[in-house]
């Protein structure tokens, strides 16, 4: 079965544009989650997913936002990119509500914002 | 307010010794608790898992130690190969319902010298 996948791997941005960033998970599962990671914070939660509803959401501002499509793959946007934004997102898929489930990552976006 | 802790933040081992990584935990709504092994520019991969109905479990050489009532947990890596060197996060979450995203540690950097 394939992994989570994860396009593009890489992205260069200036401040103030928007970027789009997809994730399908692996065949079957229903939920997607979307993390941040970055050297000094680690890895936080941006929002989950499932059904095509967000079902929870971590504490980011409004500029990241997302969204998923009836066949569970999914896209996160990011608006007004700052600086700070550049990180590592990685999405991670479960069968259901990742809730106490087991959750695979794919191998992430590399966003680095100029 | 960091919901789990991990120590150490790095740790170095021998070929063939055992690697121990602790975590603490806050919220006893936790139910369910996996350790990831991260190597250089990859997603997080799933190692093992434990939920709080068995204080132990064993997968090869991996194996988690879960103590309920000190709302700890811990890896431990026997017999360490170099092949393991890698960064390791400890995580938790709750079963089921709107909030189940995972909640990391800030993660430890394990080398293990030939």
């Amino acid at each position: 079965k394939a992994g989570v996948t994860q396009t593009p791997r890489y992205l260069i941005k200036t401040r103030g544009q928007q970027v789009t960033l997809s994730c399908s998970p692996i065949s079957g599962h229903r939920s997607v989650s979307w993390y941040q990671q970055t050297p000094g914070q680690g890895l936080q939660f941006l929002f989950e997913y499932f059904s095509e509803t967000q079902r929870n959401k971590g504490n980011f501002p409004g500029r990241f936002s997302g969204r998923q499509f009836s066949n569970s793959r999914s896209e996160m946007n990011v608006s007004t990119l700052e600086l700070g934004d550049s990180a590592l997102y990685l999405c991670a898929s479960s069968l259901t509500l990742a809730g106490g489930n087991e959750q695979f990552f794919g191998p992430g976006t590399r966003l680095t914002v100029l | 307010q960091q919901q789990v802790k991990q120590s150490p933040q790095s740790l170095i081992v021998q070929k063939g010794g055992i690697s121990i990584i602790n975590c603490a935990y806050e919220n006893t709504a936790f139910d369910y608790f996996p350790w990831y092994q991260q190597f250089p520019g990859k997603g997080p991969a799933l190692l093992i898992a434990i939920r709080p109905d068995v204080s132990e479990k064993k997968e090869g050489r991996f194996t988690i130690s879960f103590n309920k009532s000190a709302k700890q947990f811990s890896l431990h890596i026997m017999d360490s190969q170099p092949g393991d060197s890698a960064t390791y996060f400890c995580a938790a979450s709750k079963n089921g319902g709107s909030q189940g995203n995972l909640i990391f540690g800030k993660g430890t950097k394990l080398s293990v010298k030939p």
